[in-house]
């Protein structure tokens, strides 16, 4: 059964780094392509990126500056970092893995971790 | 960026309606299209991927349709447990965007 666990900090202080782990089981990390994505409290959706395995990762372009994506083969897991944050970065974010035979479509996704940007 | 725009923003219905979201785009896409579903306080959970394929372990009161920019999300029979909300997403061309949810509530 493959699960998505999201892990770090709850809080982070205005223009310092965020930074969070998924930590992937019941499925290789070298399989698939795999997606952060996040929602800030009470409004829609937005792709952040995404990472296959040693592949250059994709960004979204409103991002691109700030965001770094990354792979450990070795733990099985992927990082987001987030930098120069602002109270605009405050949402619940979410690792997600892209399908294959669901192609192009967000089939596991993890819980979700709340990040508030705040002083 | 593409734009998803879905439609209506929100919709009330009764248990056992058939109800149908749309989602326009902004230009003409291929087969990536995606149907989520989310209700208060969890991740999304896909529904239909590629259009018109029922993920597995969705009932099939879900259906998805649509070429072009116009695509559609069906619920045949309305179910208690349906009422969430829910968001269209392309992955015809980066970056990926979701439309801005449909909010299904119960009447």
């Amino acid at each position: 059964q493959v699960q998505l666990q999201e892990s770090g900090p709850g809080l982070v202080k205005p223009s310092e780094t965020l930074s969070l782990t998924c930590t992937v089981s019941g499925d290789s990390i070298k399989s698939h392509y795999w997606n952060w994505i996040r929602q800030p409290p009470g409004k829609g959706l937005e792709w952040i990126g995404y990472m296959f395995d040693s592949r250059s990762p994709s960004y979204n372009p409103s991002l691109r500056s700030r965001v770094t994506i990354s792979i450990d083969t070795s733990k099985n897991q992927f990082s987001l970092k987030l930098t120069s944050v602002t109270a605009a970065d405050t949402a619940v974010y979410y690792c997600a893995r892209e399908g294959i035979v669901a192609a192009a479509s967000l089939d596991y996704w993890g819980q979700g971790t709340l990040v508030t940007v705040s002083s | 960026d593409i734009q998803m725009t879905q439609s209506p923003s929100s919709v009330s219905a009764s248990v056992g309606d058939r109800v149908t979201i749309t989602c326009r785009a902004s230009q003409g896409l291929g087969s990536w299209v995606a149907w989520y579903q989310q209700k208060p306080g969890e991740a999304p959970k896909l529904l239909i991927y590629a259009v018109s394929n029922l993920q597995s372990g969705v009932p099939s009161r879900f259906s998805g349709s649509g070429s072009g920019t116009d695509f559609t999300l069906t619920i045949s029979s309305l179910q208690p447990e349906d009422f969430a909300i829910y968001y269209c997403q392309q992955a015809n061309g980066f970056p990926y965007t979701f439309g801005q949810g449909t909010k299904l509530e119960i009447k």
